[in-house]
């Protein structure tokens, strides 16, 4: 079955304290990894995704495929990072490209 | 650049009525897929279109349908409505092609059904 697991559904930390959300799934196959944010009163927006292997606001998600894991790392949180995270997933065979979505990760960075 | 637009925002109807949702995608997309997100639950696909036909489909019944239109926005319409389909609905846009799988968001149609 394809799914994605995120354990927490709250996160609080202090600012300038390490972050990481986790994010396990499950699939047969290659899938494609993703993380998407919504800020508070905005729409759900892209925030990394594992081909590229990029840093976005100081964030970082490696993809380990023999824990079937993506977590979300970041060293030092800032307030302005408070936000909804969504973990996603997309199999790379076929043409849907539909996005199957963890539950959430709430994260609160307290000043 | 014009971004995913949805309409309307906010939706009241009662149970056994019919509603339809509206999506415009974002320009140069030609892919448009919806999903619903209950609250406090991770947002579920309902179903894609491209080149005006259904391409792929999540679990939900019949009575969720949906249309593309040639300049790619894109309809959902929901048959018979029950109680637990009161949710978010969202759109998203993509380009089928090399990066096909960003899909971009448009803020949602908040459903209610009473």
């Amino acid at each position: 079955a394809q799914r994605v697991t995120q354990p927490e559904k709250l996160l609080s930390v202090f600012k300038g304290a390490p972050v990481e959300l986790k994010c396990n799934y499950s699939y047969s196959g290659s899938p494609e990894l993703f993380w998407y944010v919504q800020y508070s009163r905005q729409r759900l927006q892209l925030l990394l995704r594992h081909i590229s292997r990029e840093s976005i606001k100081g964030f970082t998600a490696d993809l380990n495929k023999g824990e079937t894991s993506f977590h979300l790392k970041k060293p030092f949180a800032q307030e302005e990072d408070s936000a909804m995270y969504y973990c996603a997933l997309s199999g790379r065979s076929g043409n849907t490209g539909k996005l199957i979505f963890g539950q959430g990760t709430t994260l609160q960075v307290k000043p | 650049e014009t971004g995913v637009t949805q309409s309307p925002t906010h939706l009241i109807k009662t149970r056994g009525q019919q509603v339809t949702l509206r999506c415009s995608s974002q320009s140069g997309h030609n892919t448009v897929s919806w999903y619903q997100q209950a609250l406090g639950q991770g947002p579920q696909f309902i179903f894609q279109y491209y080149r005006e036909e259904e391409n792929g489909r999540g679990n939900f019944p019949p009575r969720f349908s949906g249309l593309q239109f040639p300049n790619y926005s894109s309809e959902l319409n929901v048959n018979a409505l029950e109680l637990d389909d009161s949710a978010l609905y969202l759109c998203a846009s993509s380009f089928q092609g090399a990066s096909k799988n960003i899909q971009y968001f448009g803020a949602g149609t908040r459903l209610s059904v009473l």
